[in-house]
């Protein structure tokens, strides 16, 4: 079974810090990588997505994530935060030939201004 | 466009009631949708895929008698909890996939149930 594990829930940085959320997936086969973001009081948003390709990928808002296939690895990052990137980040992980997504717990980034 | 919306956005309800939860997607056709339960401080669970003209396929522990799911169209799929108690109170969210999209999927903005 795919599971998805992320590694800090909270994380609290200042304003122009820069970020990185670590995402570990278990998985056997070929798999779809996402990254949502939840800012408060509002639903779920793909920040990016990787299903092949350049293992770089770049979303909204300067976000960029990196797959490392040899670590089951996904982990989102920006080079500068700020204080409206205050959310909840969760990784997701679907198998390729597969739609059902299986999500890790979510990282709460506090961002202070 | 690949908007999603569920009805309504919070519900109180007492315990022995049965809840019915909405989630369309409203410009965009979906034969796949899914339902989603997000205890607070915790991620979304899947609980079920929503098929359009048949049978909904739930996860493994969830009870399909407890949460009856319904795709009349391509457009609407129904949750309904049926015979509500509070350790059902949670946070439920939808999402759909566009006939087009592959597998992105477009979430929903949940809806809060509270069974007192």
């Amino acid at each position: 079974a795919q599971s998805v594990s992320q590694h800090n829930h909270h994380v609290i940085l200042s304003e122009a810090a820069s970020l990185e959320l670590g995402c570990n997936y278990s998985y056997g086969g070929t798999v779809n990588l996402f990254w949502y973001v939840q800012y408060p009081g509002q639903h779920l948003q793909l920040l990016l997505k990787y299903f092949s390709g350049d293992p770089l990928v770049k979303g909204i808002k300067g976000f960029e994530a990196e797959f490392i296939k040899s670590k089951f690895s996904f982990n989102l990052r920006k080079p500068s935060v700020q204080w409206s990137d205050t959310a909840e980040y969760f990784c997701a992980v679907n198998a390729r030939n597969g739609n059902k997504l299986v999500f890790g717990a979510g990282t709460i980034l506090r961002v202070k201004s | 466009g690949a908007v999603v919306s569920q009805h309504p956005s919070w519900v109180i309800c007492k315990s022995g009631t049965s809840v019915k939860i909405e989630c369309r997607s409203l410009d965009f056709q979906a034969t796949t949708m899914f339902w989603y339960r997000q205890f607070p401080k915790q991620s979304l669970m899947l609980m079920a895929t929503s098929n359009e003209g048949s049978k909904a396929t739930y996860e493994q522990g969830v009870e399909k008698d407890k949460f009856l799911i319904n795709h009349a169209s391509l457009t609407l799929s129904t949750l309904t909890v049926t015979s509500a108690h509070p350790e059902d109170s949670s946070f439920y969210i939808c999402s759909a996939i566009p006939l087009a999209s592959g597998n992105e999927q477009f979430f929903g903005p949940g809806t809060r149930l509270t069974v007192l």
